[in-house]
């Protein structure tokens, strides 16, 4: 398996400002993945990062609110823009080897007041 | 459009019986399955797996059937223990390849001591 870590753990933000989290696989993977999960729902894919492209976005997402990066097989980054309290959620990286199933990091809790 | 359905949003099983946690599915192109299970303030963590080929797949205390005509799968654990209370996640995935997942809304299982 692989140990997946995400940086913040949760944070609280203020409307229309942005944040940027990112995601740390411990060893090289081939495919890594966005989710999230709102209040009492369940977890929803927002787009898979592609190593050296542009992330590929599911319906109803879009590049300009979540700008994705995947410089490397083991490192992405989400960024959540220009906030309003609806992006509130917990939001979840992650990642499998090409033989593997999927490895999900512990999650970023976000708060928008 | 709520693809994978759990409809069971909690269970409540005594320590050392049989939990039983119940997922149904509308999309005819799934054909690979998982069951995953969280805890507060952690990432999903997996727990097993079947593919459309088979119509039970064991791994020591949990088992999933899988019953295609029913587009019905199913987990059990035996005996339940009180680490097993957490969420449980049902996902499905057009194909191991594909590995875009989409997840049933979560049945939260309790243990009674």
């Amino acid at each position: 398996s692989a140990v997946i870590s995400q940086k913040p753990s949760r944070d609280i933000c203020q409307r229309g400002t942005s944040l940027t989290i990112q995601c740390q696989v411990d060893s090289q993977v081939t495919m890594m993945f966005w989710y999230r999960q709102q209040p009492g729902q369940s977890l929803t894919l927002i787009a898979t990062a592609n190593q050296g492209s542009e992330a590929t976005y599911e319906s109803g997402f879009v590049i300009d609110k979540f700008p994705i990066s995947r410089p490397n097989l083991t490192f992405s980054t989400l960024t959540v823009s220009n906030m309003s309290p609806e992006d509130s959620s917990i939001y979840l990286c992650s990642a499998r080897r090409s033989t593997d199933t999927q490895y999900f990091g512990p999650g970023t809790r976000l708060t928008v007041l | 459009d709520q693809q994978v359905k759990q409809n069971s949003p909690s269970l409540s099983v005594q320590e050392g019986r049989i939990s039983i946690l119940n997922c149904d599915y509308t999309n005819s192109m799934f054909d690979y399955f998982l069951w995953y299970k969280k805890y507060p303030a952690e990432g999903p963590t997996f727990l097993i797996s079947i593919s459309s080929i088979k119509d039970k797949n064991e791994d020591g205390r949990f088992t999933v059937f899988l019953n295609k005509s029913a587009k019905h799968l199913s987990l059990h654990i035996v005996p339940s223990q009180p680490g097993d209370s957490a969420v449980y996640f049902c996902a499905a995935s057009a194909d191991f390849g594909n590995e875009k997942l989409t997840f049933g809304t979560g049945t939260r299982l309790t243990i009674i001591p």
